[in-house]
């Protein structure tokens, strides 16, 4: 799977929107983009993922740019229930024998 | 969509006793489950990966005889920390494939005093 940077931490105003990137410069063409988050003492939650067009659900939005080498998980209203580690991940969809590798995420702070 | 159950969330156990964490998927089989283990403010490690009906497999440095692992039937799989110590205690989160992504179990907090 190809790895993901993505900044250590960031803050984010509660009711804005909360802009996270991640760089996934080496993905490959059937590497789809998936965004989980963990919140304290959570296990992980699914937000989102996609392959190449934007995708929108009640969660949060993806960019991905049109090279895909980079991505940004938009949370339009971030509330203080939104503070937790986010983590972007790349991997091929439905190779359900492999596993999700985690990295440091980054870690979002909503700030009243 | 896809829930995975997990039980218990937190345990406290003594050093040397064993500790059976289950995880069961409710409303879907899952064939596989991966084990992961989470240290304070570090990110989560996969430890072995279960399949139903077969001997999982480990994770390079992952003990096979301490952290055993079961997963009998489609719709659960435990991991039994045996002998446990201090060193063990740690977050265990489960995970399955599911429609979406992969579905996470809620974690289980082991501390062996």
């Amino acid at each position: 799977d190809a790895k993901t940077t993505q900044p250590t931490s960031m803050d984010c105003a509660e009711g804005r929107a909360a802009n996270l990137p991640c760089n996934h410069s080496t993905i490959s063409g059937n590497e789809y983009v998936y965004w989980y988050r963990q919140i304290h003492s959570q296990g992980p939650q699914y937000i989102i993922h996609g392959l190449k067009n934007n995708e929108t659900n009640e969660m949060a939005s993806l960019i991905i740019t049109e090279d895909r080498k980079s991505s940004t998980l938009i949370l339009p209203h971030a509330t203080l229930r939104d503070t937790a580690v986010y983590y972007c991940i790349v991997r091929v969809a439905n190779n359900y024998g492999q596993n999700f590798v985690f990295g440091p995420g980054t870690r979002l702070s909503v700030l009243p | 969509g896809a829930v995975v159950s997990q039980h218990p969330s937190r345990v406290i156990c003594k050093s040397g006793t064993s500790v059976k964490i289950e995880c069961r998927s409710l409303d879907f089989q899952a064939t596989t489950m991966f084990w992961y283990r989470q240290f304070p403010k570090q990110s989560l490690m996969l430890m072995a990966t279960s399949n139903e009906g077969s001997k999982a497999t480990y994770e390079q440095g992952v003990e096979k005889d301490k952290f055993l692992i079961n997963h009998a039937s489609l719709t659960l799989s435990t991991l039994t920390v045996t002998s446990a110590h201090p060193e063990d205690s740690s977050f265990y989160i489960c995970s399955a494939p599911g429609r979406e992504g992969y579905t996470f179990g809620s974690g289980t907090r082991l501390t062996v005093v």
